[in-house]
């Protein structure tokens, strides 16, 4: 495996489910990043992880709960979702251990479905 | 705070006609430009960024950027395209403060016909 990879690809599921979204990022970088892109919407950045330790948090409701083991993985937990959460999540990983002028490295992205 | 406008939500073009995808941002200090591509069902890819130096940057597959630092503007320009170059592009902020906040555009969707 080469970049960034993303599993599942596809997922759908209840507002009572809980599921989990997996990236491996697969270039020895060292932060990470988790996106959430909805249709004629700017992405949105939801957490960044920078050594395993996160950096940023960007006022995302609680049933979102990140998890990043190693620099290599980053995990997205999810539980009660809701319709509106409904998106295309996209995981990145950039070189540096602080950010702003880094190259971001997508993965190709999770569709969820909430029913 | 920052924020990034791409002026056109959409953009059809014929092949082998001149492109230019407009991106107009604010922000209180000094920035990092990027655009990115997104081809369906894919991640996005760096077309090319601004950091420093020239103003006018060069990037994958035929495309260039010009930083217009009074205009706050970057837009993206290509001679030429190709049918290939149908996807949606993002334009990209971020601060010199050495975070991790990268402001994106709501995106802008090139058309190529034939």
């Amino acid at each position: 495996e080469t970049g960034v990879t993303q599993t599942p690809r596809h997922l759908v599921m209840g507002m009572t489910n809980k599921k989990s979204l997996k990236c491996e990022q697969h270039l020895g970088h060292n932060a990470m990043y988790w996106y959430k892109q909805s249709a004629k919407k700017p992405l949105e950045l939801m957490f960044v992880y920078s050594l395993e330790e996160r950096v940023e948090n960007n006022s995302v409701p609680s049933r979102f709960s990140p998890e990043c083991p190693n620099s290599s993985h980053l995990f997205l937990h999810l539980h009660t979702l809701q319709p509106e959460d409904s998106a295309l999540y996209l995981c990145a990983s950039s070189p540096g251990a602080s950010g702003g002028a880094w190259e971001q490295f997508f993965g190709p992205g999770t569709r969820l479905t909430v029913l | 705070a920052q924020s990034v406008t791409q002026l056109d939500s959409q953009v059809p073009v014929f092949e082998e006609a001149p492109v230019e995808l407009r991106c107009n941002y604010s922000s209180s200090v000094s920035v990092y430009l990027f655009w990115y591509v997104q081809y369906p069902n894919q991640g996005l890819q760096l077309l090319l960024k601004y950091l420093s130096g020239s103003t006018l940057v060069k990037g994958i597959n035929g495309f260039e950027a010009e930083f217009n630092k009074s205009q706050t503007s970057f837009h993206l320009r290509k001679p030429s395209v190709h049918i290939s170059d149908t996807a949606e592009y993002f334009c990209a902020v971020s601060e010199h403060t050495g975070g991790f906040k990268t402001i994106f555009g709501a995106g802008t969707r090139l058309f190529v016909k034939a």
